[in-house]
């Protein structure tokens, strides 16, 4: 039982190009999170997915994009890298919603952009 | 105002000694609440979810004033290996989940 498995763990990307950060997780979860982390500040929800074939935007969906074609695997592609988008990024995921259903990050991305 | 507030820290403190976090939340509607800890370079991980009751686990004791719109989280006889940095989580309800920037504990021998 691996949890949530992220790859790649660092990127350096120049401006323009584009990239897609994979996730996977094996514990049948039905939600999926990705969440952007920078220096002092709390992660910022990106996207979010339901279930299969269900996304939806979170608090900065600007310059990412989603997917869910399986239950456990959620990729999340960025078009046209921008500076603003270095950042350490995390997936998750969760059983549900509430105090039952704490959230199973992976180890995180760390992503440049220059 | 932020959402969610937390005193970054960093907290100083030597082994065996009690210290507390205090994190403010600003939506009065928030309906869920989680303490998680994240070492450097890391990933988010769960500490305790906490309860309208309290509750504690082990030498970690987490409290909901609801009134004041805060919780806290005690933690007793500290170890080096809780030096981390404890985020403040707070569920809106709709996959509004607002994370705190954290504060920073570090224990020392």
């Amino acid at each position: 039982n691996a949890g949530v498995t992220q790859t790649p763990k660092f990127r350096i990307l120049k401006i323009g190009q584009s990239m897609t950060l994979q996730c996977a997780q094996d514990m049948n979860h039905n939600y999926m999170y990705w969440y952007r982390q920078d220096p002092g500040m709390g992660l910022k929800l990106i996207y979010y997915s339901v279930g299969a074939g269900i996304t939806d935007k979170g608090e900065v969906p600007n310059g990412y994009n989603v997917s869910r074609s399986t239950t456990e695997d959620f990729p999340l592609r960025l078009e046209l890298a921008a500076p603003s988008q270095t950042s350490v990024y995390f997936c998750a995921s969760s059983y549900g919603q509430g105090l039952n259903s704490p959230l199973h990050f992976g180890n995180g991305t760390r992503l440049t952009v220059t | 105002r932020k959402e969610v507030e937390q005193d970054p820290g960093p907290f100083n403190v030597p082994e065996g000694a009690t210290v507390a976090f205090n994190c403010t939340y600003s939506n009065s509607a928030s309906q869920s609440f989680f303490w998680y800890r994240q070492d450097c370079r890391k990933e988010p991980k769960l500490l305790m979810s906490v309860y309208s009751s309290g509750n504690e686990d082990g030498r970690f004791t987490a409290q909901l004033n609801r009134a004041s719109q805060y919780i806290s989280l005690l933690i007793r006889d500290s170890k080096l290996s809780d030096s981390a940095t404890y985020l403040c989580v707070v569920d809106t309800g709709g996959f509004k989940t607002i994370f705190g920037a954290g504060t920073r504990l570090f224990v020392k021998a």
